[in-house]
């Protein structure tokens, strides 16, 4: 079974800026979610995209999944300290994660 | 408030020495799996249930039991625990297990000396 690789695996930006993240995988799935993990707590559910759909936007986050790349990314616009954290793509049904991305916004 | 709790959050036991960690949810929802977390290896699943005394093995299930014999509770059970069992665990829960949301505990931070 698969797991989504992250990229990067590590993000640092200030505050205000824009932070893209991406997911990739091998075979094809029939929804992607992605989560968020404030440091050593249990995961949060941001947005989950199904196979038939391109884009979906929530707030300030906008989560693209490209089914013929087999990559989906997370957008996080105008970010802010809080949005430090580790955040995740998870696979399918099964919900298959990856490594994650530690993304950090310096104020 | 719709929840998952986990307990103990932090436990430090000695190789050998049983101990069960609990999960609840309070949302009556169906699907219930566990996870451990490893520096750079992400979440992995150990096992899941489907509803009550549906139980199968995930991704890393040696060395672990679980049983679900209330909807609300799916308790992970480690016989005889040793140091590479070190690990962050959560306890996830959802309405079904197909395209829905998941709802993690806060996790059981456990060190096997």
């Amino acid at each position: 079974s698969q797991q989504g690789e992250e990229d990067p695996q590590a993000l640092s930006i200030q505050e205000g800026e824009n932070a893209t993240m991406n997911c990739s995988y091998k075979t094809s799935i029939n929804n992607l979610q992605w989560y968020r993990q404030n440091s050593g707590r249990g995961l949060v559910h941001l947005i989950l995209i199904r196979s038939n759909e391109r884009e979906k936007h929530s707030g300030r986050l906008r989560v693209t999944l490209d089914t013929s790349k087999k990559s989906s990314s997370l957008l996080i616009t105008a970010s802010r300290a809080a949005d430090t954290a580790s955040y995740f793509c998870a696979l399918g049904d099964d919900m298959r994660f990856g490594a994650g991305t530690r993304l950090t916004v310096k104020p | 408030e719709a929840q998952v709790t986990q307990n103990p959050r932090y436990l430090i036991t000695v190789t050998g020495k049983k101990l069960t960690v609990t999960c609840s949810q309070n949302m009556n929802h169906e699907y219930m799996s566990w996870y451990r977390q490893d520096p750079g290896l992400g979440l992995r699943q150990i096992y899941y249930s489907m509803n009550v005394e549906v139980t199968d093995k995930g991704d890393v299930p040696e060395g672990y039991k679980v049983s679900r014999k209330e909807k609300r509770n799916f308790p992970l059970i480690l016989e005889s625990p040793s140091p590479n069992q070190t690990s962050l665990y959560f306890c996830a829960s959802s309405s079904s297990r197909r395209r829905t949301e998941a709802f993690f505990g806060q996790g059981t931070r456990l060190t096997v000396v």
